[in-house]
């Protein structure tokens, strides 16, 4: 089984900020990444596919990078919508999310 | 517009049974596949059941194998999870998800999510 580890559990930002998430794959998965934001209460959002695409109607702020074992989410300037979890996908083989991480307000 | 909306969760004692029901509406169901992914309380996401489009193919994670059942009706654009023996590491919100591929890799990702089933497995 592919495992997905992903790094900060938890992160505090102020609006403007620079936030990178970073997910490792224990084997490599090629570019066979997506990224998912989650509000309280509702259903995960796809936000990033095969590692850099931006999923249609999501903000530029949004991007992704890495291939094989190491990825990043990368959003260049933090806005109130952001603060959220964000959890990686890997769907090499079957599929399998990362931990999450939180994004909250410093 | 893709509308992806569960029903059927609810209280169930261990051991006990539950169906889950998802119905799709806004894209051609037959020709996409589907699964199911779960939250247990306050904790992250789990890839639980897929199914391809022709409903001849499914797929389980290991800790639903033998116990979860997944299955499609393409003529009621609805998608099933018939869960058994369940336990009380079962209690989650499960949420149905649209399966989109990257065209000629065998690879696929959920696009569309539903808002969710909670499932409350306890005596």
């Amino acid at each position: 089984d592919i495992q997905m580890t992903q790094s900060p559990s938890t992160l505090s930002a102020s609006v403007g900020d620079r936030v990178t998430i970073t997910c490792r794959a224990s084997q490599s998965i090629s570019s066979w990444l997506a990224w998912y934001q989650q509000k309280p209460g509702k259903a995960p959002k796809l936000l990033i596919y095969k590692s850099s695409s931006l999923e249609s109607g999501v903000p530029s702020r949004f991007s992704g990078s890495g291939s094989g074992t190491e990825f990043t989410l990368t959003i260049s300037s933090l806005q109130p919508d952001d603060f959220a979890t964000y959890y990686c996908l890997q769907y090499d083989r079957y599929w399998t999310f990362g931990q999450g991480t939180k994004v909250e307000i410093k | 517009e893709v509308q992806l909306l569960e029903s059927g969760g609810g209280l169930v004692q261990p051991g006990g049974s539950l169906g889950l029901s998802c119905a799709a509406s806004g894209f051609p169901f037959s020709t996409y596949a589907m699964t199911w992914v779960r939250q247990a309380p306050g904790k992250g996401l789990e890839w639980v059941s897929t199914i391809s489009s022709s409903g001849g193919n499914t797929y389980y994670a290991d800790s639903v194998k033998g116990r979860f059942t997944i299955s499609r009706d393409t003529s009621k654009n609805t998608l099933f999870l018939q869960m058994n023996s369940l336990r009380a590491e079962d209690t989650a919100v499960y949420y149905c998800a649209k399966i989109l591929a990257a065209a000629g890799t065998g690879r696929y990702y959920f696009d569309s999510w539903g808002q969710g089933a909670l499932v409350t497995v306890s005596s």
